[in-house]
């Protein structure tokens, strides 16, 4: 069983339009992240979540809204993709803040 | 901007020679840890060694901190090809709310 599954792993798009990216954990942890990778291999946190509340929002656009239904998913929502939006966007979670981080293995969005 | 900052950005070496990446960063930590990416895949934890650990092993790893330097060291013994990836250093915040990674060392093992 795959620890932390996100899903689509491939996204490609048209500029405007509105997309969902999918994250679950099976490893019973209590915080979940997203990471956006750029095309320099840059990874920057954008989001973190702890037992279903926001604790960091790292100057994200409005566009982006995580939502966790509970503490095993945490979802992603794009509205009206811009070219910039295209990356690699990661799902990780980890048992607590500080410790490791277990990562899905990614979703590349392609925005047209 | 990055807290982490790898060098070199890319290194390339024969098979069975040492690998050796450093890492350097701004502000206090509590701890700082090691990732792996393979091409087109998810990064995995490697080692992760706390703000009060000078040394810290694991396998082939290798890995010193030095908290006055602000910097850390990763070093791969007798490497193999199937070493080649991406390493990234990250550090927490002082809450230890978030990691913010580097930029990475390519490394790229000759077989």
């Amino acid at each position: 069983d795959t620890a932390v599954s996100q899903t689509p792993k491939y996204l490609v798009t048209q500029m405007g339009n509105d997309k969902s990216i999918k994250c679950e954990q099976n490893l019973g942890h209590d915080t979940m992240y997203w990471y956006k990778q750029d095309s320099k291999k840059f990874l920057k946190i954008m989001f973190s979540y702890n037992n279903k509340e926001l604790i960091i929002n790292e100057t994200v656009p409005n566009r982006f809204s995580p939502k966790s239904p509970d503490k095993a998913h945490l979802n992603l929502h794009i509205n009206s993709l811009e070219l910039g939006d295209s990356a690699v966007y990661f799902c990780a979670s980890s048992q607590g803040a500080g410790e490791k981080l277990f990562f899905g293995s990614g979703t590349q969005l392609s925005v047209l | 901007s990055q807290q982490g900052e790898e060098d070199p950005q890319a290194l390339s070496i024969q098979e069975g020679e040492n690998a050796t990446m450093n890492c350097s960063y701004k502000t206090s930590i509590n701890n700082l840890q090691w990732y792996r990416q393979n091409s087109g895949r998810g990064l995995v934890h490697l080692i992760l060694i706390r703000s009060n650990e000078r040394e810290k092993h694991s396998g082939r790893l290798r890995v010193t901190l030095d908290t006055s330097k602000k910097s850390s060291s990763l070093l791969i013994t007798a490497s193999r090809a199937a070493d080649t990836a991406s390493y990234f250093c990250a550090t927490d915040d002082a809450a230890g709310n978030k990691l913010t990674f580097g930029g990475g060392t390519r490394v790229l093992v000759k077989p």
